[in-house]
């Protein structure tokens, strides 16, 4: 089977840099997905590393490391509207399976 | 435009009358899946399907039932709705392939009394 673990929330302030940590448990996976959700509403793409390193996508970067069995999303230079929850995905030969994912705040 | 399609988005029903929430994609993808949220464990998927007339059991397929007839279509089926099945349901697409994003749909938020 798979599970994944993230923190469940996290604060931050608006302007700053937050990293949203991801470790899991699985067997042979293609890669490791980040997806986004406002209240209210479906879960987003947000980025996917299939190689270990890191994926930049403007404010939002993606790293992997297969060895450790750990990936996090770094957002930067956060912003009022990245108040959402964000959840890790392990990409398998079926639909993603999620981990419970993490709730940002972002504070003034 | 891309999209997955859910009705209906909001349900009240009572305990033991069947329920179909229906859900379609138009952008020809094999992997089609429902997940149900509850607060606190995230996304749980119920049941997938990799392809026409292929489904199989996710992590928590008690007391729900689909189908896949149509490669667009992928009706989430409740025989006998019980109030612990009150949550916010998920349909969603993707292609066959590594790293092919996901779709989900707007969400079905059903109410069992």
């Amino acid at each position: 089977g798979q599970s994944l673990e993230q923190p469940s929330e996290v604060t931050a302030v608006e302007g700053a840099i937050v990293q949203i940590n991801c470790t899991y448990q699985t067997s042979g996976f293609y890669g490791l997905s980040w997806y986004q959700q406002h209240d209210g509403g479906a879960p987003t793409f947000l980025s996917y590393n299939a190689l270990d390193g890191l994926e930049e996508t403007g404010r939002f970067s993606s790293f992997l490391s297969r060895s450790d069995s750990y990936g996090y999303l770094l957002l930067q230079e956060l912003q009022m509207k990245d108040s959402a929850s964000y959840f890790c995905a392990v990409s398998l030969n079926t639909p993603l399976v999620f981990g419970k994912g993490t709730r940002l705040s972002v504070i003034a | 435009e891309a999209q997955v399609t859910q009705n209906p988005r909001y349900l009240i029903t009572v305990t033991g009358k069947k329920l179909t929430v229906t859900c379609s994609q138009n952008m020809n993808h094999e992997y089609m899946s429902w997940y149900r949220q509850d607060p606190g464990l995230g996304l749980r998927q119920i049941y997938y399907s990799m392809n026409v007339e292929v489904t199989d059991k996710g992590d928590v397929p008690e007391g729900y039932k689909v189908s896949r007839k149509e490669k667009r279509n992928f009706p989430l089926i409740l025989e006998s709705p019980s109030p612990n099945q009150t949550s916010l349901y998920f349909c969603a697409s993707r292609s066959r392939g590594r790293g092919e994003t996901q779709y989900f749909g707007p969400g079905t938020r059903l109410l069992v009394l």
